[in-house]
C-alpha cells in the first residue's frame, strides 16, 4: 500500500487559505486519494476524496497532479473551528489479506486569531 | 451526526473488570471497524467485520473481543485490560468494505481509561 508522507504540523490564521500537501510515490493505478479531519476526542470525519486532477466540494478542494505522486488538500479561508488534524489516506481498499488504509500521523493545523 | 453512535462515551475500569463497548450504525452499511487511538498515535485498525463475519484481526491481544450480531450493531468486550490499553477506541462503518473509493464513517469514539 501506498505509504504517506505529510507536514507533522501547520499554523495559518483566520481567513487565510490552507494549502496541506501529501506525497504519496508508490500510489497504485487503482488508488484514490482521501482526506479526513479529526476533532481531539473524536472520530475522523471524511472531507474530500479525488482519483486525479481537481475535486472540489463545500469544505475543501483537492488537487491531484497528473503523476498523482502528491495531492494538496485545500481549505479556503479558515477559520478557528478548522483547528484540527488532517490525514492523507492513499489506497484502493480499506482493508484486506494484503494490508489496510493507514492513518498516519497527519497534519495538525492550528488556525489563530 | 454521522450515523454511527458508539456508548459509553467515557469508561473507566479497572484490570479485573469486565466491560464491553457498543456502536450502532444506521447507515445501512455492511462493514464495521473498531479502531484503537493511544495518545498522540496514528488510528490502529483492530477488527473488521464485513457482513457480520470477521475478515480482520490484527494481532490484537485475546482481552479484547469483538462481536458483530448483525450488521449494524458491534460490540467490543473487554477483560483483564492493562493500563497501556488506555485510548480512545473508534468504532466505524463503510458501505461494503472492500470498494477502491470507500469512505469510511466514524462514531465518537469511547474514551478508555484502565487503572
Amino acid at each position: 500500500l501506498a505509504k504517506t508522507t505529510q507536514p507533522i504540523s501547520m499554523d495559518s490564521y483566520e481567513g487565510q487559505e490552507v494549502n496541506i500537501t501529501c506525497s504519496h510515490n508508490n500510489i497504485a493505478t487503482n488508488d484514490y486519494i482521501t482526506w479526513y479531519q479529526q476533532f481531539p476526542s473524536q472520530g475522523p470525519r471524511f472531507i474530500i476524496q479525488g482519483y486525479k486532477t481537481k475535486v472540489t466540494n463545500e469544505v475543501a478542494s483537492l488537487f491531484i497532479p497528473a503523476d498523482r505522486k502528491s495531492s494538496t488538500l485545500s481549505l479556503p479561508r479558515v477559520s478557528l473551528s478548522d483547528t484540527a488534524v488532517y490525514y492523507c489516506l492513499v489506497g484502493d481498499r480499506i482493508y484486506n489479506q494484503g494490508g489496510k488504509l493507514i492513518f498516519g500521523q497527519g497534519t495538525e493545523l492550528s488556525v489563530k486569531p | 451526526e454521522t450515523g454511527v453512535t458508539q456508548t459509553p462515551r467515557h469508561l473507566v475500569m479497572g484490570m479485573t473488570n469486565k466491560k464491553s463497548l457498543k456502536c450502532e450504525q444506521h447507515l445501512g452499511h455492511n462493514a464495521m471497524y473498531w479502531y484503537k487511538q493511544s495518545a498522540k498515535k496514528p488510528l490502529e485498525l483492530m477488527f473488521v467485520y464485513s457482513l457480520e463475519e470477521r475478515v480482520e484481526n490484527n494481532s490484537v491481544p485475546s482481552r479484547f473481543s469483538p462481536e458483530c450480531p448483525n450488521s449494524s450493531h458491534l460490540f467490543l468486550h473487554l477483560h483483564t485490560l492493562q493500563p497501556e490499553d488506555s485510548a480512545l477506541y473508534l468504532c466505524a462503518s463503510s458501505q461494503d468494505g472492500g470498494a477502491s473509493n470507500e469512505k469510511l464513517f466514524f462514531g465518537s469514539g469511547t474514551q478508555l481509561s484502565v487503572l
